[in-house]
């Protein structure tokens, strides 16, 4: 059975950093790419960021480029996102996403739970 | 980037079907297969209903189906249950090497 869990959200101030950890189990981790995706609670859902499953290609979303970095340890079966200068409109629950191949055109075939992330002063 | 366009809410009786739209551009959704759904209940993650426009994953329903004309991708959802009352987004890869989510459509069965 796939496994995501996300780890690493919480209530952080405008302009500091947060990482995101994300801890795979029940599949081969490094046979798929992964992506992050958010959610304001009671609004939609949008895409963050993707990683291929080697790390050779790495796709943001324009409201985080330059501010978030995605990586993934496959030897850890991990995925994490390290968020800097942190904005109020940063606020969500972020999802870690397994997609459907090894690259990052495939759909997320599988979610974790998320983790909350609040920035506030 | 702009959200795909959806429907912000639509609704059916039992039995029925219902139709959601998702319009995008020829850069995502009209430029590549990769458009797919996904359905949210309240407080849960979202499951995902259809990929490559029309394929459906093991386990869901074929009540659910999906096609695309242009640069509007649609699902379908045929003999309406009271289960299938949930928010419904869809996506779509872009040649930004990016994906887009549409802005949901709430579905309310009668």
């Amino acid at each position: 059975e796939v496994q995501l869990v996300e780890s690493g959200g919480g209530l952080v101030q405008p302009g500091r950093s947060l990482r995101l950890s994300c801890a795979a189990s029940g599949f081969t981790f490094d046979d798929y790419a992964m992506h992050w995706v958010r959610q304001v609670p009671g609004k939609g859902l949008e895409w963050v960021s993707g990683i291929s499953w080697n790390s050779g290609t790495l796709g943001y979303a324009d409201s985080v480029k330059g501010r978030f970095t995605i990586s993934r340890d496959n030897a850890k079966d991990s995925l994490y996102l390290q968020m800097n200068g942190l904005r109020p409109e940063d606020t969500a629950l972020y999802y870690c996403a397994k997609a459907s191949g090894t690259t990052l055109r495939g759909a997320y075939a599988d979610w974790g739970q998320g983790t909350l992330v609040t920035v506030s002063s | 980037q702009s959200a795909l366009t959806q429907p912000a809410s639509v609704s059916g009786s039992p039995g029925q079907s219902i139709t959601i739209s998702c319009t995008g551009t020829s850069s995502d959704v009209g430029g590549y297969t990769y458009v797919s759904w996904y359905q949210q209940h309240p407080g849960k993650a979202p499951k995902l209903m259809i990929y490559d426009v029309s394929q459906r994953p093991s386990g869901v329903s074929n009540r659910f189906s999906g096609s695309r004309s242009g640069n509007t991708a649609s699902l379908t959802i045929s003999g309406l249950q009271a289960e299938d009352e949930a928010d419904y987004y869809c996506t779509s890869y872009t040649s930004s090497i990016t994906w887009l989510f549409g802005g949901g459509t709430k579905l309310t069965v009668l």
